[in-house]
């Protein structure tokens, strides 16, 4: 199984540029999650999917950030203008969520820059 | 989801078992504890999951008291690898599709 896949890995941006992040869910997984990571704040949830609903996005920070889910094997995370202190690195996550039990699979991370 | 608490960080020498405490005092029947940990520059990983009863697999055990308000991940012979960010997670999986809130965790160093 390949895993959840984000892309890009890395991004630099500078300050008033388009950002999209990337990720592909575990083929048959019927949640995922966006969160972001800082030294500062640790690891924070942005929002999350099932079956393909925005379920809680009270996490986003503000309008400048939004989220789709097209279709169960696709999500993007764009942020628009970015700003330096969206410097993060945001990870995806998806689970199959059956019964009352479950384990999130995370991706490797897209580590973003924007100067 | 109940709050839990994790000191910030542990030593382990290499070879010997670490283990990790979490409390969780206001844990409630239908809340799960879970234990996942973050190695350097990785997403986090899953290790296990329990509810009342003690558990095990292939990475580490899991000691839950029995009242439940208190746990303990064991790691039976760390290795370097095994140096990371441990989170302890009291989830009741219900409406929540099994979100996350991550704490900050305890930073295990192994340590030769």
């Amino acid at each position: 199984d390949a895993g959840v896949i984000q892309s890009p890995r890395h991004e630099v941006t500078e300050m008033g540029q388009e950002v999209t992040l990337r990720c592909k869910p575990i083929s048959g997984h019927n949640s995922l999650f966006w969160y972001r990571q800082t030294m500062m704040r640790g690891l924070e949830l942005l929002i999350y999917f099932n079956n393909n609903v925005p379920i809680d996005d009270s996490g986003m920070p503000e309008d400048r950030f939004s989220a789709k889910m097209p279709n169960a094997s696709f999500s993007t995370l764009k942020i628009q203008p970015s700003e330096p202190r969206d410097s993060a690195v945001y990870f995806c996550a998806s689970s199959l969520a059956e019964g009352n039990t479950g384990e999130l699979f995370f991706g490797e991370g897209s580590r973003l820059t924007v100067l | 989801d109940a709050k839990t608490t994790q000191p910030t960080s542990m030593d382990c020498a290499e070879g010997r078992a670490a283990n990790l405490p979490c409390n969780h005092s206001t844990i409630s029947g239908n809340e799960y504890v879970y234990w996942y940990r973050q190695i350097h520059s990785q997403g986090p990983q899953y290790i296990i999951h329990g509810l009342k009863n003690n558990e095990t697999n292939e990475m580490a055990s899991l000691i839950i008291t029995e009242d439940r308000k208190s746990s303990t991940l064991i790691l039976p012979h760390a290795t370097l690898r095994d140096t990371a960010v441990y989170y302890c997670i009291a989830l009741r999986w219900g409406t929540s599709y099994g979100k996350l809130t991550f704490g900050q965790g305890t930073i295990l160093t192994v340590h030769p």
